[in-house]
């Protein structure tokens, strides 16, 4: 199958050890944040959002951390699975409402 | 699980040749999204319509590229003529609002040869 991480930052984890993504962002009008999941050849997969009146947002063995004062995403993910193995992006909207995605990070689980 | 269809989900067309892309959000939503992904990239935004308005074509090649949702539900976007640079993933995406979770399709594999 075709690979959406070529020229992408790796993060090879072992199995059950924790992943920790960082994104980082310029535009400090930014409200709103999303992290997705790609697989090869899938469209992306929402996995959790927070908003900019918030520092911590906690899913199923997610986390996404933000920092507004260096624009700073993080999204970390506890017990890695294999089926974690994807690229991950952060997005971001502004006052202008577009919905703009961020470079992406291949993470890559060692079984 | 109610989801974002898109069809074809591959295509290979000539360069100078029309395509067109289809694209049925989830059903209530007002805002639809279309994105161009080229391998190893992440999503750029196309279009973005709330209901049948377009809101955001800035990044849209006016030149060959058109998008419409008539009614407000479901929408196509065409490419006439297309270029070899025009190959790429083709990602619609839905959401209740702007600034709520866009959830995407599966895409359409455009190759342009």
């Amino acid at each position: 199958g075709e690979s959406v991480g070529l020229h992408l930052p790796t993060l090879s984890v072992q199995e059950g050890d924790n992943s920790i993504i960082n994104c980082a962002y310029s535009n400090s009008a930014s409200d709103y944040f999303i992290w997705y999941k790609q697989e090869s050849g899938k469209g992306p997969q929402f996995i959790i959002d927070i908003r900019s009146n918030m520092d911590k947002r906690q899913g199923q063995r997610v986390t996404v951390l933000l920092n507004k004062t260096v624009k700073h995403l993080s999204l970390q993910i506890a017990a890695t699975q294999p089926g974690d193995s994807a690229v991950y992006f952060c997005a971001e909207t502004s006052g202008n409402n577009r919905l703009a995605f961020g470079k992406g990070n291949q993470v890559v689980v060692i079984p | 699980e109610a989801e974002v269809a898109q069809s074809p989900r591959y295509k290979i067309t000539e360069k100078s040749q029309a395509v067109a892309f289809w694209c049925d959000p989830i059903s209530g939503h007002a805002t639809l999204y279309w994105y161009r992904q080229i391998l190893g990239q992440g999503p750029e935004l196309l279009v973005q319509f709330q209901d049948e308005s377009v809101v955001d074509d800035s990044q849209l090649p006016k030149d060959r590229f058109s998008a419409e949702r008539l009614k407000g539900v479901d929408s196509t976007l065409k490419i006439q003529p297309a270029e070899l640079g025009d190959s790429a993933m083709y990602l619609c995406a839905s959401s209740l609002a702007v600034n709520t979770e866009a959830f995407f399709g599966q895409g359409t594999r455009l190759t342009v040869v």
